[in-house]
């Protein structure tokens, strides 16, 4: 059964500071990864898709990285803001039938410190 | 498009009662999931629905829980009868096919608190 974990469930960095957010999951036979954000009191906004047989992606000051072979993805945030406090998930996809199904992270609950 | 509806918002409730979910998916999404989502376990998948077909209801935890897709615009998550665990956060989702990668749209959530 895939498991999937990211750790540090919280983090509070200084507005302007880069930061990483990690996702380690134990199967590595996923279809994709994808990041997600969630705001208090609201639904998950998708921010970045990462196909199993890429290694990046990019979005403004966005940047995800996924290393399969190790189960590993992070989340590079570039000159953060307070507008970027929020709850980070990724999620992964499985490879085989039923590839429809999502397994999410516990999430990351980020604050940026003005 | 007003993007995935849910409704109520909140719902509070007491145990043994019937609890009803609503959701509305984005015109032309052929699949629709539902979601728990709770501190201790996190985002959890319960059901979902492909041109308004149950395709995997593993999640479902119980009996007491039920869903139905009547037509491509509408779908409840129904909890027969309520217990205090089952209070969470209550997310529908939809996308335009199950493709990989195809992205999920997620509705606002209904928070559910059973006493």
């Amino acid at each position: 059964k895939q498991e999937v974990t990211q750790i540090p469930a919280a983090l509070s960095v200084p507005e302007g500071e880069n930061l990483v957010l990690n996702c380690s999951f134990t199967d590595s036979a996923i279809y994709n990864l994808q990041w997600f954000r969630q705001d208090p009191g609201k639904g998950l906004t998708s921010l970045l898709l990462i196909q199993s047989s890429q290694r990046e992606q990019t979005s403004g000051r966005l940047n995800a990285s996924l290393d399969k072979s190790s189960g590993r993805s992070t989340l590079y945030i570039a000159a953060s803001q307070p507008g970027d406090s929020a709850t980070y998930l990724c999620a992964v996809r499985p490879i085989n039938f039923g590839n429809e199904k999502l397994t999410f992270g516990t999430g990351t609950r980020l604050t940026i410190i003005p | 498009d007003a993007g995935v509806i849910q409704s109520p918002r909140h719902e509070v409730t007491e145990m043994g009662q019937e609890v009803t979910l609503r959701c509305k998916p984005i015109s032309g999404h052929d699949y629709l999931f539902w979601y728990r989502q709770t501190m201790m376990r996190g985002l959890e998948l319960l059901i979902y629905f492909n041109n308004n077909v149950p395709i995997d209801d593993s999640g479902m935890p119980e009996d007491r829980f039920s869903a139905k897709m009547p037509n491509a615009s509408f779908s409840t998550l129904k909890i027969q009868p309520s217990e205090p665990r089952d209070s969470a956060v209550y997310f529908c989702a939809s996308s335009r096919t199950g493709q990989g990668t195809d992205t999920q749209y997620f509705g606002p959530g209904t928070r559910l608190t059973v006493l």
